[in-house]
């Protein structure tokens, strides 16, 4: 079965450039999850939409940062301008609910820099 | 809030040593625990998880207890392998969201 799908895996831009980080869920799970991680904060939670719709995004940093799930197969996670301070990987997950025994399932993850 | 902390690393050992990773969490509620392993560029995938007190998760020689009494989930393993240095990360679920520890960085020497 295919797994959560990143894309880009890796991404280097100059700052001030839009960057748009791509995910593909599980098929069938209706949760998903925009983690980023860093050595300094560890991994953070950034938003969680449950059903396409945007349930909790107290964790995006600023304005700059935005997402969205436009249906249960696609969601973009978008930042405009972007800084080097947004230099991290992010990471998408997914999980078929939300009762508590059920796991999330990370992609590989976006490497991203900004320069 | 939810929180959880594990023991911090690196954690250095040799080939057929024993592992233990302690992890204690602070909760409302019954939650759920989890044990995610990280290798090196790659994202986390789940090790095992436990659902209830007592249960115990295991996967490739992977172990951890759900102790309620103590609010512990240490990851233990019996004899390691340099295939098992990765990054452990212990979590846990509330209602929906994971909560991490700061994660533990283990190397198997041969």
């Amino acid at each position: 079965d295919a797994g959560v799908i990143q894309s880009p895996r890796h991404e280097v831009t100059e700052m001030g450039q839009e960057v748009t980080l791509r995910c593909k869920p599980i098929s069938g799970h209706n949760s998903l999850f925009w983690y980023r991680q860093t050595m300094m904060r560890g991994l953070e939670l950034l938003i969680y939409f449950n059903n396409n719709v945007p349930i909790d995004d107290s964790g995006m940093p600023e304005d700059r940062f935005s997402a969205k799930m436009p249906n249960a197969s696609f969601s973009t996670l978008k930042i405009q301008p972007s800084e080097p301070r947004d230099s991290a990987v992010y990471f998408c997950a997914s999980s078929s609910e939300t009762l508590k025994s059920q796991p999330q399932h990370f992609g590989d993850g976006t490497r991203l820099s900004i320069l | 809030g939810d929180s959880v902390t594990q023991m911090e690393g690196p954690v250095t050992l040799s080939e057929e040593a024993f592992l233990t990773i302690n992890c204690t969490y602070t909760a409302t509620g019954y939650p759920s625990l989890f044990w995610y392993v990280q290798y090196p560029g790659e994202g986390l995938q789940l090790l095992l998880k436990a659902t209830k007190a007592d249960d115990k998760g295991s996967n490739k020689g992977f172990e951890a207890t759900y102790r309620k009494e103590t609010t512990s989930f240490h990851l233990e393993k019996g004899s390691v392998q340099v295939s098992d240095s990765a990054v452990y990360f212990c979590a846990l679920l509330g209602d929906y969201k994971l909560s991490f520890g700061a994660g533990t960085t283990v190397t198997v020497r041969a």
